[in-house]
Formats: C-alpha cells, structure tokens, sequence
C-alpha cells in the first residue's frame, strides 16, 4: 500500500542553519499529490506546503520543497532556521488533490527543535 | 483560517466504557475524517465520512467503532466499548470537497483508557 518515510524523528538545530527534512514516498499512483503539514506544541496540524507537479519549487512561509518523482521524495527545506520554527512536521500524500475525498497518508513526523 | 473545534481535549474512562469524542467542523465543509495517533507514532487515518456515510475506513476502524453528524450538528467518533488500546490522541479534520482541497484538523482529543 502508499506509505510515506520520514527518517529523522528529531532534529535539532541552532538558530541560523539550514533545515533539511527528509521525506520519500511508496505508491502506485502515478499523480501523488505531497503535503507538508506542520504542528506546534498544543495546536492544530496546519498545511504548510503542497505540491503536484514534477520538479517545480513550491514555496511558502520561508520554506521550500521540490516534488521529484524519479526518486519519489519531497524533502523541505529552510535557508534559515529560526526559534518559532520549533515544531512537529509531517510528510503527507494523497492520490488526489481536488474534488473528492483529500484522504492523506502521514509519514511518522519529525521534531524540529531549533534552539538560540 | 478556518477552525475545526474539538471537543473534550482530553478524556480519561474505564475500559469496557462508551465514549463519544466530537468534532465541529469547518462551517461549509461537505467530507469529514478521523484520524489516530498513538503516542510516538505516526498519524493514521481511520474512516472519511460524507452525504450521511462513511466512504472509506481503514482496518484500524473496528466494529467498536462508529461516526455520525445528525442533522450537520457535531460529527462524532463513538467506540462502544472501549479497550486498553484505543488510547492515542484522535484527531478530527473537515475539507471542502471542492477546489483546493486542503484537510484542516482541530487539536485533538487525547483519550486515555484505564
């Protein structure tokens, strides 16, 4: 079945560097659609990104990922972490992206800590 | 943005117990979900539900368990009875159906079964 990998658990990184999350995907849908989804400490998961096309940067909030395909990953990526970044994000997938059912498989999460 | 509200946030009950765990959701959403997550694991989906029905549910949605929105009030997640296992903090998400299709999720409720 679909199931997406996200390899860290934690990370934990100083103010100033880069963030790099990592997050591979398994499906037999040839137009997966991916999510990022992040979540702060007694809130709501939130959508932070989203994307459906190849090898197209999509950006948002500071934050950026490129959907490949041929390796089936949709990592993020921050040039610059900052405190407020501290949080929980989630990889997710979806054989759809409009109409219907929006259905999302998760990865386990990985916790960014982002520490002064 | 918009919010979907849950509620209890936290529930403590006896094993073999009912409990009904509610979730308002987005005003003019039309698909509802459930999803679970066990404490240091990841988020899975349990059951989608839309027009009075339940679309899809996954092999995590037992007999025990059952969802309902009478008359677009609260959707409800109900586990009649409970067991040791059902504990895990249960999240409700709403979407439109239409257009950009984004899942928003309430808070969740942490459901703790002794």
């Amino acid at each position: 079945g679909d199931s997406v990998t996200q390899t860290e658990g934690l990370v934990t990184l100083t103010e100033g560097l880069p963030v790099m999350l990592n997050c591979t995907y398994q499906t037999i849908y040839s137009n997966p659609f991916l999510f990022w989804y992040v979540q702060h400490l007694n809130e709501s998961p939130r959508l932070l990104l989203k994307s459906f096309t190849d090898n197209k940067r999509t950006e948002h909030q500071g934050f950026h990922a490129t959907l490949h395909k041929s390796s089936s990953s949709f990592h993020l990526q921050k040039s610059s972490a900052q405190l407020s970044d501290s949080a929980l994000y989630y990889c997710a997938l979806s054989d759809r992206y409009q109409g219907g059912s929006a259905k999302l498989i998760f990865g386990e999460g990985t916790k960014l800590t982002v520490s002064s | 943005g918009p919010k979907v509200l849950q509620i209890p946030s936290h529930q403590i009950i006896d094993m073999g117990q009912m409990v009904t765990l509610n979730c308002d959701p987005v005003s003019n959403h039309l698909y509802f979900y459930w999803y679970k997550q066990i404490l240091g694991q990841q988020m899975e989906f349990l059951v989608n539900f839309y027009n009075g029905k339940v679309m899809e549910k996954s092999k995590l949605f037992k007999d025990q368990f059952s969802v309902e929105r009478p008359d677009g009030s609260y959707f409800t997640l109900k586990i009649q009875p409970t067991a040791l296992e059902d504990s895990a903090v249960y999240f409700c998400a709403s979407s439109s159906g239409t257009g950009e299709n984004t899942l928003y999720f309430g808070a969740g409720t942490r459901l703790s079964v002794l």
